[in-house]
């Protein structure tokens, strides 16, 4: 039973553009939810999060937007750059974080 | 944020065997976890390593494989038993911070795990 699901295993944007990455969920308990990025060897790192009662929040170059009548949060890059070729994870939290199976990106210049 | 050590970084290990990870974490938590990514997969929550507690396994972990001791609040620790190369894995804790927000959410870089 996969409660996050990002069913785009990858996706490829030209440098300047923008990356758009896609997460539904099925759990309307989540309160949470939160954007990692992961390279290989290495461990998640927080991006952004957005709480469940709001349906935008903005940090620099990236926008999470949450639409709970369609459990479907999407995270926004503008614009994309090289160094954001990484593999993206969506998190939901209910007392516990649970994660998606994980986008990867890849900005060509 | 919290910052996190986890040890070893890596580690190649004979079928049959163990290996105990370590996290330590700088500051008191309140909530630490324990993860497992599999190659080419989701990170997934293997179990809740609570303080003066018996750690809370998720579905399809048990105890017996998978041992956590959680001693303090700046501490776990977390056994692969009886290792086969089924368990080749990224293993990561994770802690959530005592304030109770959840963007509190800091990684290990993780112990990646060969079982040959």
């Amino acid at each position: 039973d996969q409660q996050v699901k990002q069913n785009s295993p990858s996706l490829s944007v030209q440098e300047g553009r923008i990356s758009i990455l896609n997460c539904d969920y099925t759990n309307s308990m989540f309160d949470y939810f939160l954007w990692y990025k992961k390279y290989p060897a290495e461990g998640p790192t927080f991006l952004i999060s957005i709480s469940s009662i709001k349906d935008k929040n903005e940090d620099g170059r990236f926008t999470v937007f949450l639409n709970k009548s369609a459990k479907h949060l999407s995270l926004h890059i503008v614009p994309s750059q090289p160094g954001d070729s990484a593999v993206y994870f969506c998190a939901a939290s209910d007392a516990k974080l649970i994660f998606g199976t994980g986008t990867r990106l890849q900005v060509f210049p | 944020s919290a910052v996190i050590s986890q040890k070893p970084s890596r580690d190649i290990c004979q079928r049959g065997t163990s290996l105990t990870i370590q996290c330590q974490v700088d500051s008191q938590v309140t909530m630490m976890f324990w993860y497992r990514q599999q190659p080419g997969q989701s990170l997934t929550l293997i179990a809740t390593a609570n303080q003066g507690s018996e750690a809370t396994y998720e579905s399809g972990f048990v105890i017996d494989k998978f041992p956590i001791s959680r001693p303090n609040l700046t501490f776990s620790t977390l056994t692969v038993s009886n290792m086969s190369p089924e368990d080749s894995s990224i293993y990561l804790c994770s802690v959530r911070g005592s304030d109770g927000a959840n963007y509190g959410y800091t990684f290990g870089s993780g112990t990646r795990l060969t079982v040959v």
